[in-house]
């Protein structure tokens, strides 16, 4: 299965400021997705990153707030956009190797994530 | 919003028990899967039960599938203290491509 890097892994930033965060896969893929996880609880979906096109967002999640890039089939970013501590939290790229089929088995790979603290 | 319910929300168990964790979910599905999360690490694919599967086995895990009590239940044998990690259920719906995950189980595996 692909191999996915992620980085920063961790980074502390200011109140205001973005960061953006990458996430590069060892083998070309179909889909990417970027998720958001607080501390101790569950996934959730931010958007698909679509190659060469405008991310799909999920509700609650906006472009201008989480503005997605995906030049190419392995290479994905996520800007946060003026932080506030409630955007702290683990962001989580993830990637299939196999578009959606009618089974819909869609099996994701990981990347470790990447820990943002906002003060 | 989560598709899954997971219970219990944390499991201790002793090495060389068995561990039972449940997931419980709302609509219709094409298939479930579960996943692994070791503190601190992005999150590990496990198996994947079809909608027309009843049951699934890979190494020490067994999967079962209830779609009539839209229910499934991981069972990992024989659990070793590396096994302690959370477990999450997450769900495939309609014809898309998105996973929703579940609320999560924390297992602790003691020596």
């Amino acid at each position: 299965s692909a191999v996915i890097s992620q980085k920063p892994s961790r980074d502390i930033c200011q109140r205001g400021t973005s960061l953006t965060i990458q996430c590069q896969v060892d083998s070309q893929v179909t889909m990417m997705f970027w998720y958001r996880q607080q501390p101790g609880q569950s996934l959730t979906l931010i958007a698909t990153a679509n190659q060469g096109s405008e991310a799909t967002y999920e509700s609650g999640f906006v472009i201008d707030k989480f503005p997605i890039s995906r030049p190419n089939l392995t290479f994905s970013t996520l800007t946060v956009s003026n932080m506030s501590p409630e955007d702290s939290s683990i962001y989580l790229c993830s990637a299939s190797a196999t578009g959606p089929s009618p089974s819909g088995a869609n099996v994701l790979t990981f990347g470790a994530g990447s820990r943002l603290t906002v003060l | 919003s989560q598709q899954g319910e997971e219970d219990p929300q944390a499991l201790s168990i002793q090495e060389g028990e068995n561990a039972t964790m449940n997931c419980s979910y709302k609509t219709s599905i094409n298939n479930l899967q579960w996943y692994r999360q070791n503190s601190g690490r992005g999150l590990v694919h496990l198996i994947l039960i079809r909608s027309n599967e009843r049951e699934k086995h890979s190494g020490r895990l067994r999967v079962t599938l209830d779609t009539s009590k839209k229910s499934s239940s991981l069972l990992i044998t024989a659990s070793r203290a590396a096994d302690t990690a959370s477990y999450f259920c997450a769900t495939v719906t309609g014809g898309g491509n998105k996973l929703t995950f579940g609320t999560g189980t924390q297992l602790k595996v003691e020596l």
